[in-house]
Formats: structure tokens, C-alpha cells, sequence
């Protein structure tokens, strides 16, 4: 079956520039998960969605920086006045959730933002 | 200090050797851990899950000591495909299902 898919796999954008990042988890997957990864680090988590809702939104590192799942599938990150510390790999991730904790992440190929 | 802490290598080996990664995690209320797996340029993928009494799937082997909050992992018999980066995860303590990867350790397999 399909994977976790994200578009676009490569951004180029300006400073101060806006972004959207979208991401269409696994089919039947209610958990939604995105992480940024910058070179030569892990993945660094941002925000978790159950469904329509954020549960946990502790990793986004500050208000330029939201994400919306409004009818519990395709997630899009939004990043405002982008600064060049954002350019990163995005990745999301989806999972099951419905096991509870412990579930495996399946992850996205990610897409590679590059802010100049 | 980072949550979880890897040697970053690069760990250079012959095929057919035994290579061991290395990982500690500093928040001793974390339950679940993982291996996951690199590619350059690609997404991480699950290698393996974690337990106290070792895990074991094929050439690999995962062990975790809560006492030392330290966790391995195994390579016997090395392949060229194995060369990748090697992360080593904890699932944060708490409700969510939210993992805290180290910076991995590089592995490469030469002929």
C-alpha cells in the first residue's frame, strides 16, 4: 500500500518568505506526527495530531510555525516570515493510533527546505 | 546535555565484522526505545524495537540497561548494506507517542 507521501519534496524560498509543507499520512492512520531534521542531527520533533486535534504541540519552536489536519488526513505546515534557520528537512510521520503508546512511526521521504 | 547521546563515528569496518553502536538517554522516566535506520537523503525506518532482555532479529541485536539508562546495538557479519546512519530513539515519557532521536552513528561497510 501507499506510504506516508509529502510535497514538495524540495523548497527553495526567500527570507520572510511564507511556506506551506503538506503531508497525506498512511490510509486509516489517525496519528500524525512532524519532526525537522537539520544536517548532521535527528529528527527533532515539532507537533503530534490525534485525529483533528493537536495534542501536542511542544516541539514547534515558536509562532511562525503552525500546523492544521482539519479533517484528520493531510496535515500542512505553515511557516511565516521564514528566516534561513528554517531551512531543514521536514519530515512527517503517521501511526495507527489505536494501539496506545509504542506504535510504530512510519515516516515520510520528507521535504527539504531551503530558505536564502 | 542532549536527551539522547550517540557516538556520531564514522565507524569504518570491513564486511563481516562485529560492530557495536552505543546510546544513553538522560530522562530516566523513558519507557519505550528504538533503533531506526538512515539512508542518506532518504527517511528514517524502524530497525528494531528495544527491551530490557535483548532483542534479537537476525544480524542484529538490541539491548537496553535502564540501571545505566544505556542502550546497544549489535551488527554481526556486516554488510555493504548495512553502511547507513544508525539512530538511536526514546519514546518520551507522557502520553503521546513523541520519540526523541539521537544524531546517529555513521556506518561503513567496505569491501
Amino acid at each position: 500500500g501507499a506510504g506516508v507521501s509529502q510535497t514538495p519534496s524540495n523548497k527553495v524560498t526567500e527570507k520572510g518568505k511564507y511556506v506551506e509543507l503538506r503531508c497525506d499520512p498512511i490510509s486509516g492512520h489517525t496519528a500524525l506526527y512532524w519532526y525537522r531534521q537539520s544536517l548532521g542531527q535527528g529528527p527533532e520533533f515539532l507537533i503530534y495530531f490525534q485525529g483533528t486535534g493537536a495534542a501536542d504541540d511542544s516541539g514547534l519552536p515558536n509562532d511562525r510555525f503552525f500546523a492544521v489536519r482539519p479533517e484528520g488526513s493531510v496535515s500542512t505546515l505553515k511557516i511565516q516570515r521564514t528566516e534561513r534557520g528554517d531551512s531543514a528537512v521536514y519530515l512527517c510521520a503517521s501511526s495507527s493510533g489505536t494501539s496506545g503508546r509504542s506504535e510504530t512511526q512510519y515516516f515520510g521521504p520528507g521535504t527539504r527546505l531551503l530558505v536564502l | 546535555r542532549k536527551e539522547v547521546e550517540q557516538d556520531p563515528g564514522p565507524f569504518n569496518v570491513p564486511e563481516g565484522a562485529t560492530v557495536a553502536f552505543n546510546c544513553t538517554y538522560s530522562n530516566s522516566a523513558s519507557q519505550s526505545f528504538f533503533w531506526y535506520r538512515q539512508d542518506c537523503r532518504k527517511e528514517p525506518k524502524l530497525l528494531m524495537s528495544v527491551y530490557s532482555s535483548g532483542n534479537e532479529d537476525g544480524r542484529f541485536t538490541a539491548q537496553l540497561n535502564r540501571a545505566s539508562q544505556y542502550i546497544s546495538l549489535l551488527i554481526r557479519d556486516s554488510k555493504l548494506s548495512d553502511s547507513a546512519t544508525y539512530l538511536c530513539v526514546a519514546q518520551a515519557p507522557g502520553g503521546y507517542n513523541k520519540l526523541i532521536f539521537g544524531a546517529g552513528t555513521r556506518l561503513a561497510v567496505h569491501p
